[in-house]
This record gives structure tokens, sequence and C-alpha cells, in this order.
């Protein structure tokens, strides 16, 4: 059962264009969406969010669209720069529910070619 | 210095012997997990613990067993380790339910052989 998906494993981009990691969600209670880095060896690290209430949250590069009809939002890089590489998980949780946790997606390997 | 650290960051281990992973948080965060990423990437929540009290437990084998001495500590106690267990276990930690994300140490891979 798996409530939160990222149907690509993997994206190569060049340096300089736009990076668009997609994640797709079931559970129409989630109302609170985050998106994480992670490099080998390393924990993943918060990157940013968006609430349900919002379609758009922005910080820097990094800019999340959240769809609710589509249950789907994406996360934009732009530019991309080669230090993106790394695994993207897309996570989701319900923060009016009874226990807060967070249910992550399987990640997307980006490549950022030089 | 480290803000979730957790020991030992690697170990290799032989069936049906009993290990502990350690996990400590210096950010004064009130709640901490257990991630489970097995070999198809999954990440998976295990535990979470608000307070030193057990929130979330999700169905994992009772094999495997939460400690929290206080709200700086979780650390992760396995029976009769299975070849199955083998994974990257991830401690974190997070203020509240985690608004503004959780904060993960670097992992613990547990290799059963």
């Amino acid at each position: 059962d798996q409530q939160v998906k990222q149907n690509s494993p993997s994206l190569s981009v060049q340096e300089g264009r736009i990076s668009i990691l997609n994640c797709d969600y079931t559970n129409s209670m989630f109302d609170y969406f985050l998106w994480y880095k992670k490099y080998p060896a390393e924990g993943p690290t918060f990157l940013i969010s968006i609430s349900s209430i919002k379609d758009k949250n922005e910080d820097g590069r990094f800019t999340v669209f959240l769809n609710k009809s589509a249950k789907h939002l994406s996360l934009h890089i732009v530019p991309s720069q080669p230090g993106d590489s790394a695994v993207y998980f897309c996570a989701a949780s319900n923060y009016g529910g009874a226990t807060n946790k967070l249910i992550f997606g399987t990640g997307t390997l980006l490549a950022v070619q030089p | 210095d480290t803000a979730v650290s957790q020991t030992p960051k690697y170990l290799v281990t032989q069936m049906g012997n009993d290990k502990s992973i350690k996990c400590e948080q210096n950010l004064g965060h009130d709640t901490m997990y257990w991630y489970k990423q097995d070999s198809k990437k999954f990440l998976k929540i295990m535990f979470s613990y608000n307070n030193k009290e057990l929130i979330i437990n999700e169905t994992v084998p009772n094999r495997f067993s939460p400690k929290s001495p206080d709200k700086a500590h979780l650390n992760l106690h396995i029976n009769s380790l299975e070849l199955g267990d083998s994974a990257v276990y991830f401690c974190a930690s997070s203020q509240g339910g985690g608004v503004y994300g959780y904060t993960f140490g670097s992992g613990t891979r547990l290799t059963v052989v």
C-alpha cells in the first residue's frame, strides 16, 4: 500500500536547465507535503515544504507546486547545478490526524550533467 | 556538532545475534523516530516517541524494541537478527509534528550474514 509514489526512479538534466521531479499521492487526508534531498551515505535533509492550503511555495532555486485535485506535486529546480545531484524524496503527512508521521516515496535520483 | 547522531554507522553481524543501534539528538526536539530503508529504497517509519512516550508503532516484528531513556535519546534493540533485517536504519527528530521537517541522522547500515 504505497500512498506516496515517485514513478521516475531517475532523471538526468544539463547544468543550467530546469529539473522537474514529480510525486503522486493517494490519501486525500494528507495536508502537508515535503521534499527531502539525500546524498550517498548521509541522511535525508529537508529541502522545502508546502501546506495543502497553498498551491505553490518558492525558496530560491526551488519551487514546489501542489495540485490537490490531481493529488500531484512537483519540485522544480531552476537553474540546476551539479551539486543538486542527489536522491530526492517526496513525503506527505496528515498533521490533523491522531498521529503525525511522514510517508515517503521511493525517491528519484537526479543527475545534473556539467 | 552533529544534530542527530547514530552509532554505529556500519554493523555486520550473524543471524541470530542481538544488536543495538543508538541515537542522540542535541536539537532540543521532543519527538524522535526510527525509519527503515530497505533494498527497494522504501523509507518506512517503524517507531516514534514523543517525550519518551511511544506514539507510533507500525507493524514491526516484536524482535525490534525501541527504548527512550530521555527525550534526547532513542535506541533500537533487535533480537534474533534475520537476513531480512539487513537495511539502512535512520533515526530522526522533530519538534512536535515536524511541520518544519524532520532532522535525520546519517544512518546505520545493518548487514546480517
